[in-house]
């Protein structure tokens, strides 16, 4: 089946640095990615939509200058956290919708394995 | 304040046997979309299923349907046939869109546990 790359799976930086993720379909194409963020305690949050070759879609309440997201191919989406902070320290996991599968009701996400972010 | 609540934090059924997890939320829209995601222990997240809440037919893939009640504001997911590798958390989520964009609530989540 489809697979989506996501990289690294585990970082540990230093408060006040920028970390990127990288978010790869490999063998599809995705004009959609999406990026969660699940925290400590397992609770869930879409935090934005992004889109090949425009603007993310930030959900309400989600800073974009804070977390950068970037589409610039059909096949990579990466999520810049920066100037990261110790509360920003989660599990942040993408996905990619497959536009050829199906119809877009279908609506098929694949996830990648997620990133766990630990910010010292 | 747009709420989901999972108000089962475990659950658990026997192999081959169906098992409904429960999902109510609160909102005062009218167009938005329900979802059940399931993530195994290994973390990697499945969307499930997806309803729009404009559909009256509820959706279905596979073993997984749920039963959509939008007058009670209900999503339920019935799992059929449990298989061992139906184990995992299911988080139940809204979303909609306004004027302040598109907002997406997660329930807490229901750990299911599934007996061989």
């Amino acid at each position: 089946g489809a697979v989506v790359s996501q990289h690294p799976s585990w970082v540990i930086c230093k408060s006040g640095t920028s970390v990127k993720i990288e978010c790869r379909s490999l063998d599809f194409q995705a004009t959609t990615m999406f990026w969660y963020r699940q925290f400590p305690k397992q609770s869930l949050m879409l935090m934005a939509t992004s889109n090949e070759g425009s603007k993310a879609t930030y959900e309400q309440g989600v800073e974009k200058d804070k977390f950068l997201i970037n589409h610039a191919s059909l096949t990579l989406s990466t999520l810049t956290v920066t100037s990261a902070h110790p509360e920003d320290s989660s599990f942040y996991i993408c996905s990619a919708r497959d536009q050829l599968a199906g119809t877009l009701a279908k609506n098929i996400q694949y996830f990648g394995a997620g990133t766990r972010l630990s910010v010292l | 304040a747009q709420t989901v609540t999972q108000s089962q934090p475990e659950m658990s059924v026997q192999e081959a046997e169906t098992v409904t997890l429960s999902c109510t939320y609160d909102t005062s829209e009218s167009d938005y979309y329900l979802f059940w995601y399931k993530q195994p222990p290994s973390r990697q997240m499945i969307l499930v299923i997806r309803q729009e809440a404009y559909k009256q037919q509820n959706a279905t893939e596979n073993r997984f349907s749920v039963n959509f009640q939008k007058a009670a504001k209900s999503f339920s997911l019935k799992i059929s046939d449990s298989q061992l590798g139906d184990a995992a958390m299911y988080f139940c989520a809204y979303r909609t869109y306004n004027t302040g964009g598109f907002k997406t609530i997660f329930g807490a989540g229901t750990r299911l546990f599934v007996k061989a």
